[in-house]
C-alpha cells in the first residue's frame, strides 16, 4: 500500500519567516494531495490540496508544490503569523474517496513571535 | 462549527469493559470514517462507511466495531480486545460525489484512556 514520509517532525522559525514541510510518497498511482492543519486541542481542517495535474496551487501566504516524477510534495508558508502554531498534516489518495488517503505523521510548527 | 459531532469528549475504559464513542453529522454526507490519532503518528483510518448498513476495515480495524443505522451516526465501539485502546478518535464525514468529494470534516475528537 501507499506509504507517506513527512518531515520534519517539528519546526520553529521567527514570526515573519517562511516555513517548508516535505512529503514523500510511494504509489506512482497517487493523485490527490491534501494537507490538514490541526490546532491545539482543535479539530483537522483543510487547508490546501492539489492534484496530480498540477505542478502548484497557491492561497495566500500558502503554496504546496508537487513533484511527481520525484514523488514529493511540500506546503510553503511565507509570512509566518503566530496562528499558523498548528500540527500539519500531509495525506496522498490513489483514487477516489477519502477513505483512501493516506496520511504522513504529522509536523508540529511552532511560530516565535 | 458545527455539522459533525462527538461525545463524549474524555472517556475512561476499564479492564475487559467494551466503550461507544458517538459520531454524528447534520452535513447530509454520504461517507463516514473513524481515525486513531497517537502521537507522532498521524491519522490511521479504523473504519469507514460509505453507505448505510455497510462499511468497510481499515489499516488498524482489529479489536474495534462500528455499525450505521443511519446515515447521520456512525458509533465506535472500542472493545477489551484492543489491548492498546489510549488515543485520541477523529470521526470524519465526506461527500462520495461532487468536486470537493475528498475533503473531510472531522469532528472534535474523544480522547479516550484506560483505568
Amino acid at each position: 500500500g501507499e506509504n507517506v514520509e513527512q518531515h520534519p517532525s517539528t519546526l520553529s522559525v521567527q514570526e515573519g519567516d517562511s516555513a517548508v514541510i516535505k512529503c514523500t510518497y510511494s504509489d506512482s498511482a497517487s493523485n490527490y494531495f491534501p494537507w490538514y492543519k490541526q490546532e491545539l486541542g482543535k479539530r483537522p481542517q483543510l487547508i490546501i490540496d492539489i492534484r496530480s495535474n498540477v505542478g502548484e496551487k497557491k492561497d495566500q501566504r500558502i503554496a504546496v508544490t508537487l513533484n511527481k516524477t520525484a514523488k514529493h510534495f511540500s506546503l510553503h508558508i511565507t509570512e509566518t503569523q503566530p496562528e499558523d502554531s498548528a500540527v500539519y498534516f500531509c495525506a496522498a489518495s490513489t483514487g477516489a474517496g477519502s477513505y483512501q488517503l493516506t496520511f504522513g505523521k504529522g509536523t508540529k510548527l511552532s511560530v516565535i513571535p | 462549527d458545527g455539522g459533525i459531532t462527538q461525545s463524549p469528549k474524555y472517556l475512561f475504559r476499564k479492564e475487559g469493559q467494551n466503550v461507544t464513542l458517538s459520531c454524528e453529522q447534520n452535513l447530509n454526507h454520504d461517507a463516514m470514517y473513524w481515525y486513531r490519532q497517537d502521537p507522532g503518528q498521524g491519522l490511521r483510518l479504523i473504519y469507514y462507511s460509505q453507505i448505510v448498513n455497510d462499511f468497510q476495515k481499515g489499516d488498524i480495524a482489529e479489536g474495534y466495531s462500528v455499525s450505521r443505522e443511519k446515515k447521520e451516526s456512525f458509533p465506535l465501539t472500542v472493545t477489551s480486545a484492543q489491548k492498546n485502546p489510549t488515543a485520541f478518535y477523529l470521526c470524519a464525514s465526506s461527500l462520495l460525489t461532487g468536486a470537493t468529494n475528498e475533503k473531510l470534516f472531522f469532528g472534535s475528537g474523544t480522547q479516550l484512556s484506560v483505568l
